[in-house]
């Protein structure tokens, strides 16, 4: 079976701070890791990719197969990136669906 | 943005009554989804379905029924809705052979 596990609910940093939203995963398949991002009153909407590999908005995720983690991060927060973040995975190309991890909201004060 | 929409976008009823929640894309996605969004549960997959006439469960089906007969748009009933329905509903697509869904603004469930 597979799990996403995302252990914070809640992450504050200051601005200009360096933030990394956790995520780890369990799959005994070759998975493909994602990272969707919902602004307030805004969809659900992809950030990242793994197989991409591309920073977007700041944001970079480096897949680690060896600590089965997917990692989210960015060295200079700002103000706009106050969000909920979620960690997906897909059984890979073909699969069905995404399974998510619970989320984290992240805060980033002025 | 446009391309996927939920109508209504906020729903109250009572226990017990059948509610139907609509989603329409206008991208010709074969995939569709159903997810719901809980509070300490993340999303969680409701109903998919493949293509249209097709469609298959996800992890949390019960008390739902959904139906795909044109592919633009792919319903959810809630048969006779009970309180732990209480959530967001989002409704995603996507083509076949590329893993990004895209997602619709929401609707939003209470039930009484």
């Amino acid at each position: 079976a597979q799990r996403v596990t995302q252990p914070e609910k809640l992450l504050s940093v200051f601005k200009g701070a360096p933030v990394e939203l956790k995520c780890n995963y369990s799959y005994s398949g070759s998975p493909e890791l994602f990272w969707y991002v919902q602004y307030s009153r805004q969809r659900l909407q992809l950030l990242l990719r793994h197989i991409s590999r591309e920073s977007i908005k700041g944001f970079t995720a480096d897949l680690n197969k060896g600590e089965t983690s997917f990692h989210l991060k960015k060295p200079f927060a700002q103000e706009e990136d106050s969000a909920m973040y979620y960690c997906a995975l897909s059984r890979g190309t073909g699969a069905n669906n995404l399974f998510f991890g619970t989320g984290t909201r992240l805060t980033v004060i002025p | 943005d446009a391309g996927i929409t939920q109508s209504p976008r906020y729903k109250i009823t009572e226990t017990g009554r059948q509610v139907t929640l609509m989603c329409h894309q206008t991208w010709s996605h074969s995939y569709m989804f159903w997810y719901r969004q809980d509070l300490g549960h993340g999303l969680r997959l409701i109903y998919y379905s493949a293509a249209a006439d097709i469609t298959d469960k996800g992890e949390v089906p019960d008390g739902y029924v959904v139906s795909r007969s044109k592919t633009e748009n792919f319903p959810l009933t809630l048969e006779s809705a009970t309180r732990s329905q209480t959530s967001v509903y989002f409704c995603a697509s996507r083509v076949p052979g590329q893993e990004t869904q895209y997602f619709g603004p929401g609707t939003r469930l209470l039930v009484l």
